[in-house]
């Protein structure tokens, strides 16, 4: 089945550790993003990449950091530096059609 | 002003009724739009691309007002588990799609 995988499901952390969400995608598709949703606000981009090697940032990028690598793959660190990252995080890619698609995503506590 | 406004409801509705949500948007440069479900707890879904001509899909219709820089969504013969949050997305180019906050829509019995 093609589709987009994240992990884990939840995810638990302490007060300034570094972690890392993975997203993994079999589409085929050449753009991925990252979100975070928020009670009551809307998903709010993070870094989204169009290509392989590059990547930009979105709207709310400080105290996030990116790689891609390869295609099928987009992982996201949230660091130390990120102030309140207990939030549902949603990775997504991009078809020709420009519709996105989302991974079942991962909701992060920072304890 | 939001980029993409939704009246956030809930909108309570009994099982057969019929329901509608409108969303406006503030970039008059917005190049494409769409309608996600999003269900408790759970990813957003695609329901549906709107267009300029509008377009049906079985019980569900959207149409698309770029004068009036609004899109709406009209629910026919609603079922209890069409009951989600209906997100309203306007893609403003260079694939940034920007997001309203949703419609909550409860269906009973």
């Amino acid at each position: 089945d093609g589709g987009i995988t994240q992990s884990p499901k939840y995810l638990f952390r302490k007060e300034g550790q570094n972690v890392t969400l993975s997203c993994e995608q079999n589409l085929n598709h050449d753009a991925m993003y990252w979100y975070r949703q928020d009670p009551g606000q809307g998903l709010r981009l993070i870094y989204y990449s169009q290509i392989v090697n590059d990547f930009q940032k979105g709207d709310i990028a400080e105290g996030y950091s990116v790689s891609r690598e390869k295609k099928e793959s987009f992982p996201l660190t949230v660091t130390s530096a990120q102030k309140n990252p207990t939030a549902f995080y949603l990775c997504a890619s991009r078809s020709q059609g420009n519709e996105q698609f989302f991974g079942p995503g991962t909701r992060l506590t920072v304890l | 002003r939001k980029e993409v406004e939704q009246d956030p409801g809930p909108f309570n509705v009994p099982e057969g009724a019929t329901v509608a949500f409108n969303c406006t948007y503030s970039n008059s440069a917005s190049q494409s739009f769409f309608w996600y479900r999003q269900d408790c707890r759970k990813e957003p879904k695609l329901l549906m691309s709107v267009y300029s001509s509008g377009n049906e899909d079985g019980r569900f219709t959207a149409q698309l007002n770029r004068a009036s820089q609004y899109i709406s969504l009209l629910i026919r013969d609603s079922k209890l588990s069409d009951s989600a949050t209906y997100l309203c997305v306007v893609n403003q180019g260079f694939q940034k799609l920007v997001f309203g906050t949703g419609t909550r829509l409860l269906v009973s019995p």
